[in-house]
Parts: C-alpha cells; sequence; structure tokens
C-alpha cells in the first residue's frame, strides 16, 4: 500500500537554527499538506500546497515558515530560526484532491522536532 | 473559519461495551467529516468518514451519524476490544483545498 514518507523521524536542533524536513508523499496525489501536534494536543493545520503554490495557510504558519516542492517528488517544510515553542510533532499529509471534494488524506510518521 | 469541539476527553470501557464519541462544528459549509485514530507515537489513520449527503455509515464495529441540522457527528465503536485503546481525532473540512480542522481528541482506553 502506498504510504507518504517522512524524513527525519526525529530532529533535534538549537533555538535559532534553520531545519528543513521532508516528505515524499504518495506518487499520484495532487495536495500536500503540512500539520503539526504538539505533544498532547490536537492536530493543526499549517499549509496546503496545490499546482506549486500555497493555497491556503493558517495563523501558525507566518514568515518563518516556507514550504516547496524543489522536485517531482518531494515536500519539505521550512523553519528559519527555530523557537523553543516550535517543538511539536510534524505530519505531512497527501490527497489526491481536496478533502473538500471528499478524497482521504494520508499522513505521514511524522517528524518529531525538538528545539533546545 | 471552522471550529471542531469533540466529547469527551478520556473515555474508559469495559472490552465488549460500546463507545461513543461526539463532536460539534460552527460552519454549515462543512461537507466533509473523517475520524482518525492514533496510537501513540504514530500517525493519524482514517477509521472512517462521512459526507454531508450521508446521514449516517457504518464500516464492521464502527459507525458514523450526522446531523447537519444539529452541526453535529458522532463515532459508535461497538463490542470493544483493548485493540481500540487510541486517541481519537474527528475533523471537518469546508473547501476544496482539503484543511482538516481537528476536535481536541478523546484518549479511548478499553480495559479487558
Amino acid at each position: 500500500e502506498p504510504e507518504v514518507t517522512q524524513t527525519p523521524s526525529h530532529q533535534v536542533t538549537q533555538m535559532g537554527q534553520e531545519v528543513i524536513l521532508r516528505c515524499v508523499p504518495i506518487s499520484n496525489h495532487l495536495y500536500f499538506y503540512w500539520y503539526r501536534q504538539i505533544l498532547g494536543q490536537k492536530v493543526e493545520f499549517l499549509v496546503s500546497f496545490y499546482n506549486n503554490e500555497i493555497s491556503e495557510k493558517s495563523e501558525i504558519f507566518d514568515d518563518q515558515f516556507s514550504v516547496e516542492r524543489p522536485d517531482g517528488s518531494n515536500f519539505t517544510l521550512k523553519i528559519r530560526s527555530t523557537k523553543l515553542e516550535d517543538s511539536a510533532m510534524y505530519f505531512c499529509a497527501s490527497s489526491f484532491t481536496g478533502t473538500g471534494m471528499n478524497t482521504e488524506a494520508f499522513f505521514g510518521q511524522g517528524t518529531r522536532l525538538t528545539v533546545v | 473559519g471552522e471550529n471542531v469541539e469533540q466529547h469527551p476527553s478520556t473515555l474508559s470501557v469495559q472490552e465488549g461495551d460500546s463507545a461513543v464519541i461526539k463532536c460539534t462544528y460552527s460552519d454549515s459549509a462543512s461537507n466533509y467529516f473523517p475520524w482518525y485514530k492514533q496510537e501513540l507515537g504514530k500517525r493519524p489513520q482514517l477509521i472512517i468518514d462521512i459526507r454531508s449527503n450521508v446521514g449516517e455509515k457504518k464500516d464492521q464495529r464502527i459507525a458514523v451519524t450526522l446531523n447537519k441540522t444539529a452541526k453535529h457527528f458522532s463515532l459508535h465503536i461497538t463490542e470493544t476490544q483493548p485493540e481500540d485503546s487510541a486517541v481519537y481525532f474527528c475533523a471537518a473540512s469546508e473547501d476544496s483545498w482539503g484543511k482538516l480542522q481537528f476536535g481536541a481528541g478523546t484518549q479511548v482506553v478499553v480495559t479487558p
């Protein structure tokens, strides 16, 4: 069964450093997303990406964050100048169409980011 | 924007009993309501979903009901088993870009 894969599984970084979280969505999917989950809390939407551009972003997704699809398979989330409160599990997800058009979003296994 | 409320936050049930989790949403434009199961340290996995044009859907021991008028939807798990122990999240989607708004989650513990 195809799945979304994320690397690394765990990333420890010093406050103020930049991190890049990587995702390989399912190959025939067209919509890509990043969500985050602070420990013990709910999953929060960060950004959706379609046709090589951001389609929607939340208030969490400020200038510190950026996304990119550098090639035909990878989808990355860059966090500049990390803060302690950026520590969370970051999930990548993909779907064939936007879920408003009734298609399941598949989640990756997550990258646990720890900012020290 | 959409706001999803989920109750209860924790639910303990005896093996074999039923579990019910309830969610309400705020945006009447929401038209897709998935339920995800998340085991400790793992990814959320879709277990069932329902569209706004359907009132009820069942898949073996799991069922979901939707009341569009009242803007609430519920997950029902019958004949619970220890492997049903996990955190369950409801979600709602209101737009074509696929943004899911999640509830706060319900920790379900099934005791043998």
